[in-house]
């Protein structure tokens, strides 16, 4: 069965550092494109950042307001995506999934359940 | 860039179709294929139900079918059923690779 799972989010203060983890499992993680989308609380889904395969040299893409701030990466080897966040601000308060991309297109077919992350004084 | 722009909501009643659009730019919509369209129902995760503007996943009921003309999107829902009741945003890449969001469409079965 192909599985998409976050870990690592929670509660923290602004300014602050976290890391998010996905992990996957029932595919070849290494051929795929990972995205993280995040949803604010009763809110719209919002793109945060993309790295594609190794075929694609990891090239990588993140959205103005967390660019400079948030850093993916990926170990294929152990089928494992990250996003380091760094600076953290209240509005990044949002549930954040990590996602797969079928054939580089957009095609974001396989979503973890999130992971919450609350930055909050 | 400023997300794409989606109507709040969209109402049907049972068996009936309705269309939700999707307007961009020539930067975004305009500027490729690269179309999709997501369903949310209440407390779950988005569910891919239209790709590449008009390609629908394997597990898709037909009623469902995406179309673009110039820099709008539409996703057309045919025989509308109550388990069509859900949010539905659309998204797209950019001409700068970023990738856009709509701000979600609520739709009520009647």
């Amino acid at each position: 069965d192909v599985h998409l799972a976050e870990s690592g989010g929670g509660f923290i203060q602004p300014g602050r550092s976290l890391r998010l983890s996905c992990t996957s499992s029932g595919f070849n993680f290494g051929d795929f494109a990972i995205l993280w989308i995040r949803q604010a609380p009763g809110k719209g889904l919002e793109w945060v950042s993309y790295i594609r395969s190794e075929t694609y040299q990891k090239f990588t893409n993140y959205a103005a307001s967390v660019r400079g701030r948030f850093t993916i990466s990926r170990d294929d080897s152990k089928g494992v995506a990250y996003l380091q966040m760094d600076s953290l601000k209240t509005e990044d308060t949002a549930v954040y999934y990590c996602v797969r991309d079928l054939t580089r297109g957009l095609a974001l077919d396989v979503w973890g359940q999130g992971t919450m992350v609350t930055v909050s004084s | 860039q400023s997300a794409l722009t989606q109507p709040a909501s969209v109402s049907g009643s049972l068996g009936q179709a309705i269309t939700i659009s999707c307007t961009g730019s020539s930067s975004d919509i305009g500027a490729n294929h690269f179309v999709s369209w997501f369903q949310q129902r209440p407390g779950s995760v988005p569910r891919l139900i239209i790709y590449e503007v008009n390609v629908r996943p394997s597990g898709v009921p037909d009623r469902f079918s995406g179309s673009k003309s110039g820099n709008t999107a539409s996703l057309t829902v045919s025989g509308l059923q109550a388990e069509d009741e859900a949010d539905y945003y659309c998204s797209s890449y950019t001409r700068f690779s970023n990738i856009l969001f709509g701000g979600g469409t609520k739709v009520t079965v009647l």
